[in-house]
C-alpha cells in the first residue's frame, strides 16, 4: 500500500523567508502532482513531475522530484502573503486506472 | 470548456436520508473518480471508474455506492446518510495524464 507523508504539517513563516516542504512516499513512482488548496475553494495544479530529477519552477515556488530517495521537494523562495494556502503532495499510483494518493497537507500561513 | 462540474455544491442532509451527488466532465475522459476531504486528512479516495458501466472501491468505500451509465457522469450516492459523512466531497476526471478536479460538494449530516 502506497503511503504518502508530508512534513510539516504546518508552516509559519515571515515574509521574504525561504522554506522547503518535503513529500516522502514509499513505493515507486515516477510520476507526482503538487496543489494548491485556499480555504473552501478547489485544488489548483502546480507542478507536475514525471521522471527523477525533474525540476520544475513557477514564480517563488519550484518543486523537484528524486524517485530513488522516492522524496520530492517544494521549495518556497522569498515567501510573500499571496502564497498562504495548502499545498498537497499526490502520487499516482499508475497502471491502468491511475489514482493519486495524497499526503495530508501543508498549511502554510506567510506573515508580514 | 466547463471542465468538471458538480451538483450540488453544499447540502445539509438529516441521519437517515439519501442523496446522490453528480459530476459531469465534458473532456471525454475515461477515468473518474470520487475522493472526500476531511480536516488533517488529505484527500481519500471513495470509489473510482476506469469507463463507461464500469466503477471500482477506492480506500473508503463503505456507505458509499456509485455508478457511470454515462461516460460523462460519474454519480455518487448516499443510501443513509450518517454524521461521519459529514465532508467536502471532490469529483475528479482524467484521460490518462494529469488530473481535474471538480469545485466540491460541501456536506454536512446532522
Amino acid at each position: 500500500e502506497l503511503k504518502v507523508e508530508q512534513n510539516p504539517l504546518f508552516l509559519s513563516m515571515q515574509e521574504g523567508k525561504n522554506y522547503t516542504i518535503y513529500c516522502n512516499y514509499s513505493t515507486t513512482s515516477d510520476r507526482l502532482y503538487w496543489y494548491r488548496q485556499d480555504p473552501g475553494k478547489s485544488l489548483e495544479s502546480l507542478f507536475v513531475l514525471l521522471s527523477n530529477g525533474a525540476v520544475k519552477q513557477e514564480g517563488r515556488l519550484m518543486a523537484s522530484l528524486d524517485t530513488k530517495a522516492r522524496l520530492s521537494t517544494l521549495h518556497i523562495t522569498a515567501a510573500v502573503h499571496d502564497l498562504s494556502a495548502t499545498y498537497f503532495c499526490a502520487v499516482d499510483m499508475g497502471g491502468s486506472q491511475g489514482n493519486l494518493i495524497f499526503g495530508k497537507g501543508t498549511k502554510l500561513s506567510v506573515k508580514p | 470548456n466547463a471542465g468538471v462540474t458538480q451538483t450540488p455544491k453544499f447540502r445539509v442532509l438529516k441521519t437517515g436520508q439519501s442523496m446522490t451527488l453528480l459530476c459531469a466532465q465534458d473532456m471525454n475522459h475515461e477515468y473518474m473518480y470520487w475522493y472526500r476531504q476531511d480536516p488533517g486528512m488529505g484527500l481519500r479516495l471513495i470509489h473510482y471508474s476506469v469507463g463507461e458501466g464500469t466503477t471500482a472501491k477506492g480506500e473508503v468505500p463503505d456507505g458509499y455506492n456509485v455508478s457511470r451509465l454515462k461516460k460523462q457522469n460519474f454519480l455518487l450516492g448516499l443510501e443513509s446518510a450518517a454524521p461521519s459523512q459529514t465532508s467536502v466531497y471532490f469529483c475528479a476526471s482524467s484521460g490518462g495524464f494529469g488530473y481535474t478536479f471538480g469545485s466540491g460538494t460541501r456536506l454536512t449530516v446532522v
